[in-house]
């Protein structure tokens, strides 16, 4: 099946930070992303979709000032947390649909983030 | 408003003994319900995509199956591998291409 890798797979860092999170489609384009957050024992948030060449579109509640992304080519999405706090720290994953028919949708294996 | 309900939250089976996962969903027009896997600390693994009521799949010891309101996931002769939390989203006609509605999971546990 189609690849979707993220990196970094974790990262620390201190509070008032930012921290990029890439996702990248290895072996197909594509056109549209989705960033999620995944606390512990609870299922998939979906947080922005990302648009290859234009702006994300972010689910109500989530702030788009706060949660940057960039989707500059048809394999990678960045998702950027300015100036992250404690409550950010979680997992985010990204995903992506390899291509525009009926064809599935392939997740990446998840950032986890510990915001100290 | 679109809801996907998985249903038992949690679910221990002994090895060998087959069960099934339960998915209802409303939506506004369905467009495809997704079965994923999911191990702890990692992303979902995919497994199934349904489009129609009718249609089954079958992978391993696992077959999904749908209908108009809901869709099971059979787990045949479970091994314990097979433990993790399985996962159901539905995508909406209307809706961004990929766009997933999630259910909150089975956590299956099978123990030797």
């Amino acid at each position: 099946g189609a690849v979707v890798s993220q990196h970094p797979s974790r990262v620390i860092c201190k509070s008032g930070t930012s921290v990029k999170i890439e996702c990248r489609s290895l072996d197909f384009q594509a056109t549209t992303m989705f960033w999620y957050r995944q606390f512990p024992k609870q299922s998939l948030m979906l947080m922005a979709t990302s648009n290859e060449g234009s702006k994300a579109t972010y689910e109500q509640g989530v702030e788009k000032d706060k949660f940057l992304i960039n989707h500059a080519s048809l394999t990678l999405s960045t998702l950027t947390v300015t100036s992250a706090h404690p409550e950010d720290s979680s997992f985010y994953i990204c995903s992506a649909r390899a291509g525009q028919q009926q064809e599935t949708q392939y997740f990446g294996p998840g950032t986890r983030l510990l915001v100290l | 408003e679109d809801q996907v309900t998985q249903s038992p939250e949690a679910l221990r089976l002994q090895e060998g003994e087959s069960s099934s996962l339960n998915c209802s969903y409303t939506v506004s027009g369905l467009r495809g319900l997704f079965w994923y896997r999911q191990d702890p600390g990692k992303g979902p693994e995919f497994l199934f995509t349904l489009y129609s009521a009718g249609e089954e799949k079958e992978k391993e010891r696992l077959k999904a199956t749908l209908t108009k309101k809901e869709s099971f996931l059979h787990i045949t002769a479970p091994k314990p591998e097979d433990s993790a939390t399985y996962l159901c989203a539905v995508e909406r006609r209307g809706s961004t291409l990929g766009r997933l509605y999630f259910g909150r999971g089975t956590q299956l546990t099978v123990w030797p």
